[in-house]
């Protein structure tokens, strides 16, 4: 089946130790996002590529970065996290939207991220 | 983003209908209507959209009042895996933030045997 694949579904690291979460997809989207989650909380957007365009939210902080090699793998990088840091994330994508037209978002299962 | 209103929780028997109401005062013209669903400890997934008219799928219906200031998700038989949180979502196509999805607080909904 298509899916988006999200690894590791757990991972604990120390507080400023640098950590990279991947998500990979095959359903040969041209959009993907890293959304964070944090506990009782909605998902709130952290960027997006569209293709290989780059999109930062205003708010997110510098600390996460992103990288797409390719159509199929997505990466966020923490480069020092901090507590607050400690939340899921959750990687999404879809089609290429068309104007006036709407692409679902498939989600993946998300890595839960614990920073101590 | 126009913003929305869902309640904290619901509760519904098993096998029995759920209405989940969204109110949307401010929607715009072009705004579609989304509702996700997140199951624990898992990703949201896409459960229905609209714009207007009323609207059936395999997972649920969507009913759009006249002015468009509300909508109602509707699940006709709850089961014990519809429990989740339900967010609905506004997203205007033809606005500069098209490809992505704002998340509200959403209802948790909460399904007894």
């Amino acid at each position: 089946d298509a899916m988006v694949i999200q690894n590791p579904r757990y991972q604990v690291t120390q507080f400023g130790k640098p950590v990279t979460l991947s998500c990979s997809q095959t359903l040969n989207h041209n959009v993907m996002y890293w959304y964070q989650q944090k506990s009782s909380q909605a998902p709130k957007l952290l960027f997006h590529y569209y293709d290989k365009d780059f999109n930062n939210e205003a708010d997110t902080p510098d600390n996460f970065q992103s990288r797409r090699p390719n159509t199929s793998f997505c990466f966020l990088d923490i480069r020092s996290p901090g507590l607050g840091d400690t939340a899921m994330y959750l990687c999404a994508t879809s089609r290429a939207p068309l104007t006036g037209g709407y692409n679902e978002q498939f989600f993946g299962p998300g890595t839960r991220l614990t920073v101590l | 983003d126009a913003k929305t209103t869902q309640p904290n929780s619901m509760e519904s028997n098993e096998e029995e209908p759920v209405h989940l109401p969204c109110n949307h005062s401010t929607i715009s013209g072009t705004d579609y209507i989304h509702w996700y669903r997140q199951l624990p400890s898992q990703g949201p997934e896409y459960v229905i959209h609209g714009l207007t008219s009323n609207v059936n799928n395999r997972m649920a219906s969507l009913a759009i009042a006249e002015d468009r200031k509300s909508s109602t998700l509707i699940l006709h038989r709850a089961t014990l895996r519809d429990a989740a949180v339900y967010y609905c979502i506004l997203r205007d196509p033809y606005s500069g933030s098209a490809r992505q999805l704002t998340f509200g607080s959403g209802t948790q909904l909460t399904v007894l045997p």
